[in-house]
């Protein structure tokens, strides 16, 4: 069975823009969470879907946001970016809200210049 | 609120000697426990997990960790340290109601020397 899938791996973006990323979760996955990681924060929550609602969220600002297709795939978009954005961003899926065993995927290392 | 804390940023240790990550939770709610593991340039890897069957919890690549409630720790260790062992690693906490929100510690770098 294939892994948690993100794409792309790697972006670099300037300050200002806009940027979306994808998380394919791993087959008959509902669920798929987001985390940002920074040498700072660490390993933060932004939000987790399931079913395409929004289940919960971290205490990100409004500029971060998500959806959840029907497929399971997830996508996060983060507008007018910031320096501090720069973080690896990684998705973890499991089969059902409250399940517990998660499964990452490799992340998407966000530059902003 | 629910919190983690891992009490060493660094370990090292040598080939073949003990290994033990300490990690104290703080949680309203019975909590469930994780380690999770982060090769350089890899995503996370569970290694083990509490969700309140036996409190001593045995994982993969000879990882084991033991709940205690009486002291809020959840501490993870392993007889003999790998070469492949060295990575960073995660202690986390969640719980029911959360949904999938796990909390994590700060992480501990385990560096093995040979």
């Amino acid at each position: 069975k294939a892994g948690v899938t993100q794409t792309p791996r790697y972006l670099i973006k300037t300050r200002g823009q806009q940027v979306t990323l994808s998380c394919s979760p791993i087959s008959g996955h509902r669920s798929v969470s987001w985390y940002q990681q920074t040498p700072g924060q660490g390993l933060q929550f932004l939000f987790e879907y399931f079913s395409e609602t929004q289940r919960n969220k971290g205490n990100f600002p409004g500029r971060f946001s998500g959806r959840q297709f029907s497929n399971s795939r997830s996508e996060m978009n983060v507008s007018t970016l910031e320096l501090g954005d720069s973080a690896l961003y990684l998705c973890a899926s499991t089969l059902t809200s409250g399940s517990y065993e998660q499964y990452f995927g490799p992340g998407t290392r966000l530059t902003v210049t | 609120a629910q919190s983690v804390t891992q009490l060493d940023s660094h370990v090292s240790v040598s080939e073949g000697t003990p290994v033990l990550l300490r990690c104290n939770y703080s949680s309203s709610y019975s909590p469930s426990l994780f380690w999770y593991v982060q090769h350089p340039n890899k995503g996370l890897q569970l290694l083990l997990k509490y969700t309140s069957a036996a409190t001593l919890v045995k994982g993969i690549n000879g990882f084991e960790a033991e709940f205690k409630k009486s002291e809020t720790s959840f501490h993870l260790t392993k007889p003999s340290a790998h070469m492949s062992d060295a990575a960073e690693y995660f202690c986390v906490v969640s719980y029911k109601a959360a949904g999938n929100k796990l909390t994590f510690g700060g992480g501990t770098r385990v560096l093995v020397k040979p």
